[in-house]
């Protein structure tokens, strides 16, 4: 168990509907990081949180967005849901803003039928 | 932005035997690290590393950042059957974390009793 947690474990939803995955951090982690994966992209860092602000912007769709709540927990919003958003969305946290050492939650599969 | 090559894509072992793979950069990386992911669950982190030539352990692995800073090594010793999964080699590039990790797509390991 890495301290990090994610909800819902799993999602299924149809196209054009929008969903919220959420994550909380390993206590003393400031930084939350989102990542996709899918079979043929791999894995793919997606934007980075650091005490409520935005640090690092990876290849995140437009249609996509997140944020930081002063308790440290973020959310991933995704909107307009296409069939190719389905795919494993992970969060991680570390202590730091320097990337290093990144600890990754359970994920949440997401099914766009 | 930087890819990873990770090779080999997948092996096929006895129990007992030694595994090696590898990943290799066109780009300089300042951090390597080295995850294993099991089915259904999120990446976990198996060895950082921080400094060109660096050797470091984690039981029977071994991993090592190349003195060119392209390329890191992964070795683990005398496999059991707990070690199959998919393991991934991730960089952090010079210049800051503005791109977050990188991953590579994996090597899939697979223990034949």
């Amino acid at each position: 168990d890495s301290g990090v947690t994610q909800t819902p474990k799993h999602l299924i939803t149809a196209t054009g509907q929008r969903v919220t995955l959420r994550c909380s951090p390993r206590s003393g982690d400031l930084s939350v990081y989102w990542y996709q994966q899918s079979l043929d992209q791999g894995l793919q860092f997606l934007i980075q949180y650091y005490n409520g602000e935005e640090r690092a912007k990876g290849n995140i769709l437009e249609r996509f967005s997140a944020q930081q709540f002063p308790d440290l927990h973020s959310e991933l919003n995704l909107s307009s849901l296409e069939l190719g958003d389905s795919a494993l969305y992970f969060c991680a946290s570390s202590v730091g803003l320097a990337h290093n050492e990144q600890f990754f939650g359970p994920g949440t599969r997401l099914t766009v039928l | 932005g930087q890819q990873l090559n990770q090779s080999p894509q997948s092996m096929f072992i006895q129990e007992g035997e030694d595994v090696s793979m590898n990943c290799t950069s066109s780009s300089i990386f300042n951090t390597w690290l080295w995850y294993k992911q099991d089915p259904g669950e999120g990446p976990v982190l198996l060895i950082a590393l921080y400094k060109a030539g660096e050797l470091t352990s984690n039981g029977r692995l071994t991993a090592q950042f190349g003195i060119t800073r392209k390329d890191s090594f992964l070795n683990i010793s005398a496999s059991i059957p707990s070690d199959v999964g998919i393991y991934f080699c991730a960089g952090l590039a010079s210049g800051g974390g503005a791109d977050g990790l990188t991953f590579g797509k994996g090597t899939h390991l697979i223990i034949q009793p």
